[in-house]
């Protein structure tokens, strides 16, 4: 099974700021990897996928970046919206593997 | 507008048998794989099936695998899970999402509870 290990667990940051997020997986998995945004009470969106390509309708300040076993998620510029939970997923033995990492909350300071 | 709906979700005891539905509309539902995807409380995210299009594909995460069964009705655009010998372990809120190992479109989801 491939482990998807994210960091911080918690980034306290201020709007407008830089956000960092990162993802390590416990073995290559290509350029296989997507990230969800959730709110509270909400399902997860879909922001990136295969590493660096935007989903539809997701502003630009979202990028992603990495390959192989370390990625990261960055936010530009933090609007008050972005406080929420991030969440990476590896399809790289897909099928019959999905999985996600465990999640990094990022909240208001 | 792409829409999925699920249903069926409630208080099941320990062994018992409950079974999703999601229902599917502002997209050919019968061209895209479908999965579910569930969340226990103040949890993480889990995949637990995925079905393709034509249901020729099918898999399950281990942790289910004998006793959830997926299925797909593309002429009513629904997608279900049959769940059987419930364990408290599967409390979750479980979401149909669409897609074929990325996940675009999402459910609101249903909450499943299992206890006695």
């Amino acid at each position: 099974e491939i482990v998807l290990t994210q960091s911080p667990a918690t980034l306290s940051l201020s709007p407008g700021e830089r956000a960092t997020l990162s993802c390590r997986a416990s073995q290559s998995v290509s350029s296989y990897l997507a990230w969800y945004q959730q709110k509270p009470g909400q399902a997860p969106r879909l922001l990136i996928y295969d590493a660096s390509n935007r989903a539809t309708g997701i502003p630009a300040r979202f990028s992603g970046s990495g390959s192989g076993t370390d990625f990261t998620l960055t936010i530009s510029s933090l609007e008050p919206e972005d406080f929420a939970v991030y969440y990476c997923q590896q399809r790289s033995n897909w099928p019959p593997e999905i999985t996600f990492g465990q999640g990094t909350r990022l909240e208001i300071k | 507008e792409v829409q999925l709906v699920e249903s069926g979700g409630g208080l099941v005891k320990p062994g018992g048998s409950l079974r999703l539905s999601c229902a599917a509309s502002g997209f050919t539902f019968s061209s895209y794989s479908m999965n579910w995807v569930r969340q226990a409380p103040g949890k993480g995210l889990e995949w637990v099936s995925s079905i393709s299009s034509s249901s020729s594909y099918i898999y399950y995460a281990d942790s289910v695998k004998g006793r959830f069964t997926i299925s797909r009705d593309n002429a009513k655009n629904s997608l279900y899970l049959q769940m059987n010998s419930l364990r408290a372990e599967d409390t979750a809120v479980y979401y149909c999402a669409s897609g074929n190992g990325d996940y675009d479109y999402w459910g609101q989801g249903t909450l499943v509870t299992v206890s006695s």
